[in-house]
């Protein structure tokens, strides 16, 4: 199983709304990632957790929570957040970092379309 | 963390060849130049990685002269279905603590 999913495709929410953003993965990669992409933008890189720890907070917004519940799953929970934050949100996952030797493959999922009214 | 330039556009025909350039002036020496494909309202994909000289592999050719400050991103015979976003980043994914950089990309549009 070579495949990065997330769920939902589509949300659309409000500025009061509570909701969270849910990557899996079954390729046994111990790092992955969060990244926001704008129309007609490069993705840019949000969160990266190894091992299950997170490693790299970009400076995001704690409107951003993320976490990591096992080496599988990956959650982006969303909380009070602003139109400008509507985006195609991006998870990545990549093999071990112990594995010997430097790999920049990421395997990306679909994304999940938000929508922030 | 390496900074990328590349042509914002490219325009093809059906069968020719693409080459699509990326600057890298200040490559480190632990670099990896990597390539991504993204077609839109989908996550990126992985095409082709090398670190000098030339890789190939069934979807790309990439060529690195030995100074590594620049690389070519060569797709043979393109078709239509290779209209999409081209990303060339540069770096290491371990060394900088999971960390790659997405430059802004050339959009090839491959026209019938």
């Amino acid at each position: 199983d070579t495949e990065v999913t997330q769920t939902p495709k589509h949300l659309v929410m409000g500025m009061t709304n509570k909701k969270s953003l849910k990557c899996e993965q079954h390729m046994g990669h111990r790092a992955m990632y969060w990244y926001k992409q704008k129309a007609k933008k490069p993705p840019e890189l949000m969160f990266v957790y190894s091992y299950e720890k997170l490693s790299i907070n970009e400076s995001v917004p704690s409107r951003f929570s993320p976490e990591c519940p096992n080496s599988s799953l990956l959650n982006l929970h969303l909380h009070a957040l602003q139109p400008e934050d509507s985006a195609l949100y991006l998870c990545a996952s990549s093999q071990d970092r112990m594995a010997g030797y430097s790999y920049n493959e990421q395997f990306f999922g679909p994304g999940t379309r938000l929508t922030v009214l | 963390l390496a900074k990328t330039t590349q042509p914002i556009s490219m325009d093809s025909y059906e069968g020719q060849e693409v080459n699509i350039t990326c600057s890298h002036n200040n490559i480190a020496t632990n670099d990896y130049i990597t390539w991504y494909q993204q077609f839109p309202s989908q996550g990126p994909r992985f095409i082709i990685q090398g670190y000098k000289t030339k890789v190939t592999n069934e979807v790309a050719s990439l060529f690195i002269p030995a100074d590594r400050k620049s690389s070519t991103l060569s797709l043979p015979r393109v078709s239509l279905s290779d209209t999409a976003v081209y990303y060339c980043l540069v770096g290491d994914l371990y060394n900088q603590g999971g960390k790659l950089i997405f430059g802004q990309g050339t959009e090839l549009s491959v026209k019938p």
